[in-house]
């Protein structure tokens, strides 16, 4: 099945800095990679996502590469606020076949300092 | 709300309880999916549903009873829980089972086994 690793696990930036985290996948037939936001207490939100067909996808300050040779995606965040301090978990999915399911990373805890 | 609701949003049991977990959904998605979500653990996938039917349990233990109702409601059954199974357990549907689309959570309930 599919395996996401997703790194660091913790990252620490002052405000308006650029933050970067980033994800492998093992398996080749994924095509598509959702990001979500939780912030503290609160559920995942989606907040960008890429399929691929494409290598890159911008909203606004956030933007996510991806790299299907290498199997790994990217979430980039510029000009950092405080309120984009939340854990960030990127996730892998295929369509068709028996691994139709999201596999989750683990999670980044991202931390803007003020 | 983001069309996917949980209750109870906080739940308290003994390990000779039985509580039950519900969810429901209104954005006529599909599929149906329970997680848990520990600290420091990315999130486990328990069970999917697609259309009503049980398509994947992730070796969760029989103390984990899904039942599916119909594809706007989905609930977890709960006994002779652990004190290790206090967690936050989240409901997500999406349009299908490919999870192509992305996931919309609820916002999950806090249990805690006593």
């Amino acid at each position: 099945g599919e395996n996401v690793e997703q790194h660091p696990s913790t990252l620490s930036v002052q405000e308006g800095d650029s933050a970067v985290i980033k994800c492998t996948y093992s398996d080749s037939a994924s095509n598509y990679f959702p990001w979500y936001k939780q912030e503290l207490g609160k559920r995942p939100q989606l907040i960008i996502d890429i399929r691929s067909n494409v290598g890159e996808k911008k909203d606004q300050r956030i933007a996510v590469t991806l790299n299907k040779t290498a199997k790994h995606f990217s979430l980039h965040i510029t000009e950092t606020q405080p309120e984009d301090s939340a854990v960030y978990f990127c996730a892998a999915s295929s369509s068709g076949g028996s691994n139709y399911k999201l596999t989750f990373g683990k999670g980044t805890l991202l931390t803007v300092n003020p | 709300e983001t069309g996917v609701t949980q209750t109870p949003r906080h739940l308290v049991m003994g390990m000779t309880n039985k509580k039950s977990l519900k969810c429901e959904q209104h954005l006529g998605h599909n599929a149906m999916y329970w997680y848990k979500q520990s600290a420091k653990k990315p999130l486990e996938l328990m069970f999917v549903y697609s259309l009503e039917e049980r398509v994947e349990n992730n070796s969760v233990p029989s103390r984990f009873s899904p039942e599916c109702p119909n594809s706007s409601h989905l609930f977890l059954h709960l006994h002779t829980l652990q004190p290790e199974d206090s967690a936050l357990y989240l409901c997500a549907s999406s349009q299908d089972r490919s999870g192509a689309y992305g996931y919309t959570f609820g916002s999950g309930t806090r249990l805690t086994v006593v």
